[in-house]
């Protein structure tokens, strides 16, 4: 099956820095490359995605790039806020759905 | 539309029982994915279902089974339950996903205590 490495798997930042979560996958033939948001206690919430034939997208302060050719995304956070504070799952799909194991963020106010 | 449900919200049970839960996709979606989630375990993914046909599994043993009705609803059953089972079981459901990419909504889910 399809090998998802999700890193750090833990962050903290002070308020107002960045944060950066990388994925890397093998399979090429994935095409679809979402990322969701856990609060504690809630169910998981899709934040931002992206799709194989898009290198970069961008949602206020939340984006998303995509590097085919060395088969890694990730998800960038600026201006981060308390209410950031989460995990963080990134997925991707083909054949099938797979999920990396997460990363928990804390924002320091 | 509603969102996806998912019952019960919480149970306990004893080592060796079985157990159902249940879970109501969107409306208009045909896909149902379950998933296993534990502490430092992420979202572990145990089946999916489309138009009632298991298309993929992932790898749990087959003490977890599951199906899918013709209204989309979909059930999973865990039998001879072990303390390890203990976890949140979260069900998503899909327009479709398999090679197009579509988003997984998600349950909230039903947590599952084995004593």
């Amino acid at each position: 099956g399809e090998n998802v490495e999700q890193h750090p798997s833990t962050l903290s930042v002070q308020e107002g820095d960045s944060a950066v979560i990388k994925c890397t996958y093998s399979d090429s033939a994935s095409n679809y490359f979402p990322w969701y948001k856990q609060e504690l206690g809630k169910r998981p919430q899709l934040i931002i995605d992206i799709r194989s034939n898009v290198g970069e997208k961008k949602d206020q302060r939340i984006a998303v790039t995509l590097n085919k050719t060395a088969k890694h995304f990730s998800l960038h956070i600026t201006e981060t806020q308390p209410e950031d504070s989460a995990v963080y799952f990134c997925g991707l799909s083909g054949n099938q759905f797979y999920f990396g194991t997460g990363t928990s963020l804390t924002v320091i106010p | 539309k509603a969102g996806v449900t998912q019952t019960p919200r919480y149970l306990i049970k004893t080592r060796g029982q079985q157990v159902t839960l249940s879970c109501s996709p969107i409306s208009g979606h045909r896909s149902v994915s379950w998933y296993q989630q534990t502490p430092g375990q992420g979202l572990q993914f145990l089946f999916e279902y489309f138009s009632e046909t298991q298309r993929n599994k992932g790898n749990f043993p087959g003490r977890f089974s599951g199906r899918q009705f013709s209204n989309s609803r979909s059930e999973m059953n865990v039998s001879t339950l072990e303390l390890g089972d203990s976890a949140l079981y979260l069900c998503a459901s899909s327009q479709d996903y398999r090679g197009l990419g579509y988003e997984q909504y998600f349950g909230p889910g039903t947590r599952l205590t084995v004593t």
